[in-house]
């Protein structure tokens, strides 16, 4: 059981390049979410998505694409590269909730990305 | 909207030293909250919650609770270890959508010393 595992671990970009981020979980999890860590600012949601198929914006959406074609699999893209896209990228999941607020977010290890 | 506000650090101890690292929340409604730790090159892992008010989370000696009154979920351990230090961040949690939206504090960097 691996748990949320992301690729690759870290990336150098020059600026206007694209790349895919991928973060794979083996829990069965239905929620899947990607976050960006930044000094001084916690993490920042980019995207979710609440079931294959499906997705949505978080709170810093500008510049990154999302795809969730299977249930197990949650992909970053990034199509076109900006320095202010320098940071760490945490790809998290967590299960269907059955209570309010009774759960948790699983984190894979991150991804580094700097961009020149 | 939702904040989380933790205090800044980098904070250093001694080992057997008493940790506090405050955290206070603006949210509405009935958040739950939590506490997350990242050891250095990891990603970050659960270390304790609360789903309401006056409840005590608890693990691995760290404890919290979830003060409404004074919107806080400050962390306390009686006796830091070295093995303590890591990254600690405070978290409040809300529905979305079915899920869980995660509103993070900056992270209190911990330092411990022999």
């Amino acid at each position: 059981n691996a748990g949320v595992t992301q690729t690759p671990k870290f990336r150098v970009l020059k600026t206007g390049q694209s790349m895919t981020l991928l973060c794979a979980q083996d829990m069965n999890h239905e929620y899947m979410y990607w976050y960006r860590q930044d000094p001084g600012m916690g993490l920042r949601l980019i995207h979710y998505s609440v079931g294959e198929g499906t997705t949505a914006k978080g709170e810093v959406p500008d510049g990154y694409n999302v795809s969730r074609l299977k249930k197990q699999n949650f992909l970053l893209g990034l199509e076109s590269a900006a320095p202010s896209q320098t940071s760490v990228y945490f790809c998290a999941s967590s299960y269907t909730f059955h209570s309010p607020g009774d759960y948790e977010q699983y984190f894979g290890p991150g991804t580094r990305l700097t961009v020149t | 909207g939702d904040s989380v506000t933790q205090m800044e650090g980098p904070v250093t101890l001694s080992e057997e030293a008493f940790l506090t690292i405050n955290c206070t929340y603006t949210a509405t409604g009935y958040p739950s909250l939590f506490w997350y730790v990242q050891y250095p090159g990891e990603g970050l892992q659960l270390l304790l919650k609360a789903t309401k008010a006056d409840d005590k989370g608890s693990n691995k000696g760290f404890e919290a609770t979830y003060r409404k009154e004074t919107t806080s979920f400050h962390l306390e351990k009686g006796s830091v270890q070295v093995s303590d230090s890591a990254v600690y961040f405070c978290a409040l949690g809300h529905m979305l959508g079915g899920g869980n939206k995660l509103t993070f504090g900056t992270g209190t960097q911990l330092k411990v010393e022999l």
